[in-house]
């Protein structure tokens, strides 16, 4: 079946610091990628939708300057938290879709910003 | 708009109990429903889905109907094992598929087994 390969799985980083999260696809190609967070003990909130070679759909209340989003191929789509604080520590999770396999979650990055 | 509710947790079994885990949604038109399974510090897996009314998704001895006129897609198994404790997401999605259509998700339900 399709996986969604999601690195790193766990990252700590300082305050200020700018973290990459990279999901690849993996025996197919996600034309669509859904970016979301998850705090503990709550449900997963999304955060936003990309389609490859273009820009990022953002949820309301969600800052695009500091959750940067690209998706330049198919088979790859970052997202970049900038100048991360405390509050950004979460659990961020993507997810590929395409019409064969379905939506196809990565294994999630827990973030923790000290 | 487009919801999910579940029941809340934490819900604890003994081993080989019978489950139920209550879902309802609000959705304009035939929307697709899931169910999601996250197991401590890893991503979701998809348990079972259904795309249409009256479709019964079924894995791993874990079953939900769909159900258009309660609205519901309730998730049941016959005899939990300890191995399925885990965190349980009801979800939605209007078009599946769709780069237009994303995956609404309900609060989860924490479902701890004892042996």
């Amino acid at each position: 079946g399709a996986v969604v390969s999601q690195h790193p799985s766990w990252v700590i980083c300082k305050s200020g610091t700018s973290v990459k999260i990279e999901c690849r696809s993996l025996d197919f190609q996600a034309t669509t990628m859904f970016w979301y967070r998850q705090f503990p003990k709550q449900s997963l909130m999304l955060m936003a939708t990309s389609n490859e070679g273009s820009k990022a759909t953002y949820e309301q209340g969600v800052e695009k300057d500091k959750f940067l989003i690209n998706h330049a191929s198919l088979t790859l789509s970052t997202l970049t938290v900038t100048s991360a604080h405390p509050e950004d520590s979460s659990f961020y999770i993507c997810s590929g879709t395409d019409r064969v396999y379905g939506y196809t979650f990565g294994s999630g990055t827990r973030l923790t910003v000290v | 708009g487009n919801s999910v509710t579940q029941m809340e947790g934490p819900v604890t079994l003994s081993e080989e109990a019978f489950l139920t885990i209550n879902c309802t949604y609000t959705a304009t038109g035939y929307p697709s429903l899931f169910w999601y399974v996250q197991y401590p510090g890893e991503g979701l897996q998809l348990l079972l889905k259904a795309t249409k009314a009256d479709d019964k998704g079924s894995n791993k001895g874990f079953e939900a109907t769909y159900r258009k006129e309660t609205t519901s897609f309730h998730l049941e198994k016959g005899s939990v094992q300890v191995s399925d404790s885990a965190v349980y997401f009801c979800a939605l999605t209007s078009v599946l598929y769709s780069s237009a259509s994303k995956i609404i998700f309900g609060s989860g339900t924490r479902l701890s087994i004892r042996p």
